[in-house]
């Protein structure tokens, strides 16, 4: 069965060290990997994407790395701040037999950042 | 305009009910997607529009019936409905393309409860 997995259902670290999280998939070939930003009853909000052969992407304080030979990716948020606590979920958008593009979320990480 | 629009943003039926869900996007999107997401889940894709057209139907039951009057529009109605589909729906679109940095744009969602 196709899985997508994020390690840390919770994740809490001190304001201004660097966040982790991790991404891993199964039985996917993903044509990109995104990061997703949700705060409570809102929808998710788009951060990064990163193609399958692209091995690294930066944004401000962002940055996610994509290793297709693990099915694996990871996100960092350096600099933590309050304001970056959220769930952030890493999303597979993959093309189906018809030529579109679907996007499958993982399990989502629920950040916390203590000031 | 870079938003998608979904109303009502809060919705209560009875399971005898029909109702409608509309979400709305002029960003020239020519991909739509409704997902459905839990408490403390991920959003899970439902429907995919692309062109107009069904694509996916990720197995959902047929109380929910999706429609997509024109390439901005997108319609989720719903019938007969059970308490456990009590959730918050999403609309989503993206601009379908291989060129693409923008990853996929969410409305805010609606929440329904059914009783």
């Amino acid at each position: 069965s196709q899985k997508i997995e994020q390690n840390s259902e919770a994740l809490n670290i001190q304001e201004g060290k660097t966040a982790t999280l991790t991404c891993n998939y199964t039985n996917y070939s993903p044509a990109y990997l995104q990061w997703y930003r949700q705060d409570p009853g809102r929808g998710p909000v788009f951060l990064l994407l990163i193609r399958e052969n692209e091995k690294e992407k930066r944004k401000e304080r962002l940055k996610v790395t994509f290793d297709t030979t693990l099915k694996q990716s990871l996100f960092h948020i350096t600099a933590s701040q309050p304001a970056d606590s959220a769930t952030y979920l890493c999303a597979l958008d993959i093309r189906d037999q018809t030529g579109a593009n679907n996007l499958f979320f993982g399990t989502g990480t629920r950040l916390t950042v203590i000031p | 305009d870079t938003e998608v629009t979904q109303t009502p943003k809060h919705l209560v039926m009875g399971m005898t009910n029909k109702k409608s869900l509309k979400c709305e996007q002029h960003m020239g999107h020519r991909a739509m997607y409704w997902y459905k997401q839990k408490a403390k889940k991920p959003p899970e894709l439902m429907f995919v529009y692309s062109y107009e057209k069904l694509s996916i139907n990720e197995s959902v039951p047929s109380r929910f019936s999706p429609e997509c009057p024109n390439s901005s529009l997108l319609n989720l109605h719903l019938h007969a409905l059970q308490p456990e589909d009590s959730a918050l729906y999403l609309c989503a679109s993206s601009q379908w393309t291989s060129v693409t940095n923008y990853g996929y744009t969410f409305g805010s969602g609606t929440r329904l409860t059914v009783v």
